[in-house]
């Protein structure tokens, strides 16, 4: 089975960066994807990690540490409208599904 | 941009009735997928669906539950007979290739009575 988890809830300031951290322990693993989900409204895809390493896509980071079963999420220039749940999620080996973890509820102050 | 749809966007039911949720994925998409999430819940893995084909399903996914692509074009979750826990927000979602992002749908929120 497949078991992942993530801090609930993480408050910041606008402006500042954040990191969002995510563990898992599975039974086959191909990579480990971020969706950001607002309130009432579908999951978002924002970034996604195969291989070991930094994925940068804009203000956003992915970082996947397979030996350690690790990764995160960093934010940086945080902007209010970043205040959102954002999940991590594994991909299998056959890659036909997605296992989510609880979700990190961030807010952003001003 | 091409988005997913589905509808309808809010189902009432009562206990024992049959529902179907609809989607219409994306076009180029080959890969789709249902998912649901119990209110304040993550999302949860239902069933893959690939070639007119179910490749995985999880436990929740009963004998309860069917999935369809009756037409190329939409493709259906139907639950037989809806119990109490059914009550969620359910999302349809596609991909082009399978381990690629999916796209997901602004989904249907079932309340089951």
């Amino acid at each position: 089975g497949q078991s992942l988890e993530q801090p609930s809830e993480v408050t910041a300031v606008e402006g500042a960066i954040v990191q969002m951290n995510c563990t898992y322990q599975t039974s086959g693993f191909y990579g480990l994807s971020w969706y950001q989900q607002h309130d009432g409204g579908a999951p978002t895809f924002l970034s996604y990690n195969a291989l070991d390493g930094l994925e940068e896509t804009g203000r956003f980071s992915s970082f996947l540490s397979r030996s350690d079963s690790y990764g995160y999420l960093l934010l940086q220039e945080l902007q209010m409208k970043d205040s959102a749940s954002y999940f991590c999620a594994v991909t299998n080996n056959a890659g036909n599904m997605l296992t989510f973890g609880g979700g990190t509820r961030l807010m952003v102050k001003p | 941009e091409p988005e997913v749809t589905q509808t309808p966007s809010h189902q009432v039911t009562q206990m024992g009735q049959e529902v179907i949720l609809r989607c219409v994925p994306i076009s180029n998409h080959l890969y789709f997928y249902w998912y649901r999430q119990i209110l304040g819940q993550k999302v949860e893995f239902l069933v893959s669906f690939y070639n007119n084909e179910i490749s995985e399903k999880s436990e929740i996914f009963d004998d309860q539950f069917s999935v369809e692509r009756p037409d190329g074009s939409n493709f259906t979750l139907k639950i037989r007979s809806t119990k109490l826990e059914d009550s969620a927000m359910y999302f349809c979602a596609g991909g082009q290739a399978t381990r690629d992002e999916q796209f997901f749908g602004p989904g249907t929120r079932l309340t089951v009575l």
